[in-house]
């Protein structure tokens, strides 16, 4: 059974920094791309960033771009996400999702599997 | 920042057919790229209901369908059920530099 369990959200002021993990198990986490999605309270869900199966390439979302940096050690089955400069608008809950796909190339992903999530909350 | 846009609730009463709609643009839907659709039940994580713009992954009951055209997309649910009640998003990708990937606004589900 595919598990992602998040861990790491805290309340943090504006401009600090947080480390998010995700442990991963149930299957071959080196054969996979890793994602982190967050949802703020009440809103919708975007998508933050995308780490390849070896950690070779990393993509981000606008509004995070500079600011936070996705990681993860396959030896240990582990996603992270480096959040520095954090605020108030990177309140959110955030989502270590399993990426798969049918076809090469990034197009075509979609997240299959999802954590149940951790919360970041950022304020003063 | 949601680029894809859904509609914010649809209500139906137990067993009748519901859809939901995603209208995107030229760099998401409209480009080629395929749909994919989660059920957010309350207070849990999204889960995959389709990828690949109409394929279910195993588990998911066939009430739910989706189909893709130009650069709309659409969820069916058929013979509604009470459990059925939860937020749905679609998701695709887009060429655009702001994002790999976007979602929909979201529509919340509700049987009456």
């Amino acid at each position: 059974e595919v598990q992602l369990v998040e861990s790491g959200g805290v309340v943090v002021q504006p401009g600090g920094s947080l480390r998010l993990s995700c442990a991963a198990s149930g299957f071959t986490f080196d054969d996979y791309a890793m994602h982190w999605v967050r949802q703020a309270p009440g809103k919708g869900l975007e998508w933050v960033s995308l780490i390849s199966w070896d950690g070779g390439s990393t993509y981000y979302a606008d509004s995070v771009k500079g600011r936070f940096t996705i990681s993860r050690d396959n030896s240990k089955n582990s996603l992270y996400l480096q959040m520095n400069s954090l605020r108030a608008e990177d309140t959110a809950l955030y989502y270590c999702a399993k990426g798969n796909s049918y076809s090469s190339g990034w197009y075509n992903y979609y997240f299959d599997y999802w954590g149940q999530g951790t919360l970041v909350t950022v304020s003063s | 920042q949601s680029v894809l846009t859904q509609p914010p609730s649809v209500s139906g009463a137990p067993g009748q057919r519901v859809t939901i709609s995603c209208t995107g643009s030229s760099s998401n839907i409209g480009a080629g790229y395929d749909v994919h659709w989660y059920q957010q039940l309350p207070g849990t994580a999204p889960k995959l209901l389709i990828y690949g713009n109409s394929n279910r992954p195993s588990g998911v009951p066939d009430r739910f369908s989706g189909s893709k055209s130009g650069t709309s997309a659409s969820l069916a649910i058929t013979g509604l059920q009470a459990e059925d009640e939860a937020d749905y998003y679609c998701q695709s990708y887009d060429s655009s530099l702001s994002a790999f990937y976007v979602f929909g606004t979201g529509t919340k589900v509700t049987v009456l």
